[in-house]
């Protein structure tokens, strides 16, 4: 099973800042099949970012996915008052598909 | 548009059973592979189970085999997951969520409200 760590646990930042998120995997395995995946509380989660850096649809710009082998990262170039929320990495190139843990951006 | 939507939820003892449904439009049903993901009370999220479109193939984590049965009626979009031996930490909200691509490991673009699972006596 691939475990994916996700860090900081909680960002904390005010509205205009850039947020950078990190997700590792602990073996190469996920052959860039890596999502990043935006939790607002009370709602389901909404997919950003497939294949370490492709935007899903209606996403912006300020949100870009980077990385490849076991080291990817999230980044939200300036905060807007709506992306403060919890960000999860996920791989599905292997079975079984695993999560991060999360990381909270909060406002600070 | 795109819709999913779960139903089956509630609160069960251990040791019992509940099959969840989640029905699907907006889309061919049969033509992609839909998960099960779900999420303990102020938890992260876990994947539980996946299966292809067609239903022929199926995949579940290791904290559900052997009790968990995920499956789909594409004649009636609907996609399930029975659940049976639940367990205290079989308590969750559970999603269901769809692939984004056709016959390709894809992530998941469209995700169900969630249905509440609660297990306890």
């Amino acid at each position: 099973e691939i475990v994916l760590t996700q860090s900081p646990g909680t960002l904390s930042l005010s509205p205009g800042e850039r947020a950078t998120l990190s997700c590792r995997a602990s073996q190469s395995g996920t052959s860039n099949y890596l999502a990043w995946y935006q939790q607002k509380p009370g709602q389901a989660p909404r997919l950003l970012i497939y294949g370490a850096s492709s935007r899903a649809t209606g996403i912006p710009d300020r949100f870009s996915g980077s990385g490849s082998g076991t080291d990817f990262t999230l980044t939200i170039s300036r905060l807007e008052p709506e992306d403060f929320a919890v960000y999860y990495c996920q791989q599905y190139g292997s079975s079984p598909r695993t999560f991060g843990q999360g990381t909270k951006v909060e406002i600070k | 548009e795109v819709q999913l939507l779960e139903s089956g939820g509630g609160l069960v003892q251990p040791g019992g059973s509940l099959r969840l449904s989640c029905a699907a439009s907006g889309f061919t049903f049969s033509s992609y592979a839909m998960n099960w993901v779900r999420q303990a009370p102020g938890k992260g999220l876990e994947w539980v189970s996946l299966i292809s479109g067609s239903g022929g193939n199926t995949y579940n984590a290791d904290s559900v085999k052997g009790r968990f049965t995920i499956s789909r009626d594409n004649s009636k979009n609907t996609l399930y997951l029975q659940m049976n031996s639940l367990r205290a930490e079989d308590t969750a909200i559970y999603y269901c969520a769809k692939d984004q691509a056709r016959g390709v490991t894809t992530a998941d673009d469209y995700w169900g409200q969630g249905t509440l699972v609660t297990v306890s006596s």
